[in-house]
């Protein structure tokens, strides 16, 4: 079973409007770290948002903001008044200690999202 | 100042040879690691090391070798390249590897074509 499900492979939006890119996951731990990333067409991997399993508040940067609900194990990427610069690839991650082992960094298969004027 | 730095960016070869991928951090982070990413964008772990130990080792064919020389530096050593083998190879580092706010850097890449 995959450990993180990003269900929307593509995603479309007015310039402006806001947007929810999907995230699901998977994992026994207490203990985990979830993280989204963007990628632009250019290629390099830029860190989002990062949100850990205890805190109890949303993570918040910026237009970026993390819809963390745990009993659903869902931690939703929302980005508010879309640009242009935000078409790009946006990976969501976990980073969980499966069977006690190293921390092991996983990620989704991504979703490809494209702010039209 | 580049954080995390790969050589070379882009490498185009022959089936049957063998290619190396240098990764080097300023960040002077503990845990560094090798992604692949496939045509379809997945990123995939092949391997980690903290502090020149290797601790996650992915099922990776064994004509990939990683080699550590100091926490720095994460070379990615491939022998008898296959076609399959033509992907980006990503470099990361983190501060550590708990499941705290560790955040990943990555590299830009490393394109290898593989003909």
């Amino acid at each position: 079973a995959q450990k993180i499900t990003q269900t929307q492979p593509g995603m479309f939006v007015q310039e402006k409007e806001a947007v929810t890119l999907d995230c699901t996951y998977d994992t026994s731990d207490q203990s985990y770290g979830l993280f989204w990333y963007k990628q632009p067409s250019s290629g390099e991997m830029i860190f989002l948002i990062y949100q850990g399993s205890y805190d109890e508040q949303n993570a918040t940067e910026g237009r970026y903001s993390l819809n963390f609900q745990k009993a659903r194990k869902s931690a939703n990427l929302v980005i508010s008044a879309s640009q242009l610069g935000d078409s790009a690839m946006y990976f969501c991650a976990m980073r969980d200690q499966p069977s006690g082992g190293s921390y092991i960094p996983t990620f989704g298969r991504g979703t490809s999202l494209i702010v039209h004027p | 100042d580049t954080a995390v730095s790969q050589t070379p960016k882009y490498l185009v070869t022959q089936m049957g040879n063998d290619k190396s991928i240098k990764c080097e951090q300023n960040l002077g982070h503990d845990t560094m690691y090798w992604y692949k990413q496939d045509s379809k964008k997945f990123l995939k772990i092949m391997f980690s090391y903290n502090n020149k130990e290797l601790i996650i080792n992915e099922t990776v064919p064994n004509r990939f070798s990683p080699k550590s020389p100091d926490k720095a530096h994460l070379n990615l050593h491939i022998n008898s390249l296959e076609l399959g083998d033509s992907a980006v190879y990503f470099c990361a580092s983190s501060q550590g590897q708990g499941s705290g706010a560790n955040v990943l850097t990555f590299g830009a890449g490393s394109r290898l074509t593989v003909l």
